[in-house]
């Protein structure tokens, strides 16, 4: 099976923007989960998605956004963006039913000037 | 907010060698996973042991948890170059909509040299 694909690898953004963030999970996966990575806050968690409804979100200001479709794709939006948002953004897949490893893709790296 | 803690933060060893990194949580877990990361890439899974396990093996790999002490170890034997990464542990919170949510430790960073 193919892992999970996130688009783009790499983008810069200048702040006051937004962006969108793109996530393809394994086939017949329903769960996505999304997480930033920086190196003063580690990995933290943004949200789940399972079945195109959020079941979960950590603690991000509402600029941090998603959704996902009915073959389980899934987007980030940011929006209004900020210089801490540059970060590694991971998405990650799993088939949503617990307890249950997640499979990561390579992240977009968000750089925000 | 991170869940757990690592220790040690880095770890420098010789091909050949073991490696133990150990990880403590808060709250109660549904499970404890182990993950790596090369440089600033996604993370791949390693294992994972529920809460009602105490030691797994994976390879050379061997992770242990003690749920009373909330704490884990991740074992890697006979370590080579390529076992250079980051480690994380992550953990499913129990109770509540945990859905999809694993909470990260800070990580250990391994370098095995040749």
């Amino acid at each position: 099976k193919a892992g999970v694909t996130q688009t783009p690898r790499y983008l810069i953004k200048t702040r006051g923007q937004q962006v969108t963030l793109s996530c393809s999970p394994i086939s017949g996966h329903r769960s996505v989960s999304w997480y930033q990575q920086t190196p003063g806050q580690g990995l933290q968690f943004l949200f789940e998605y399972f079945s195109e409804t959020q079941r979960n979100k950590g603690n991000f200001p509402g600029r941090f956004s998603g959704r996902q479709f009915s073959n389980s794709r899934s987007e980030m939006n940011v929006s209004t963006l900020e210089l801490g948002d540059s970060a590694l953004y991971l998405c990650a897949s799993s088939p949503g039913q617990g307890p249950y490893e997640q499979y990561f893709g390579p992240g977009t790296r968000l750089t925000v000037t | 907010s991170q869940q757990g803690e690592e220790d040690p933060q880095a770890l420098s060893i010789q091909e050949g060698e073991n490696a133990t990194m150990n990880c403590s949580y808060k709250t109660s877990i549904n499970n404890l996973q182990w993950y790596r990361q090369n440089s600033g890439r996604g993370l791949v899974h390693l294992i994972l042991i529920r809460s009602n396990e105490r030691e797994k093996h994976s390879g050379r790999l061997r992770v242990t948890l003690d749920t009373s002490k909330k704490s884990s170890s991740l074992l890697i034997t006979a370590s080579r170059a390529a076992d250079t990464a980051s480690y994380f542990c992550a953990t499913d919170v129990a109770g509540g909509t945990s859905y999809g949510k694993l909470t990260f430790g800070q990580g250990t960073i391994l370098t095995v040299h040749p």
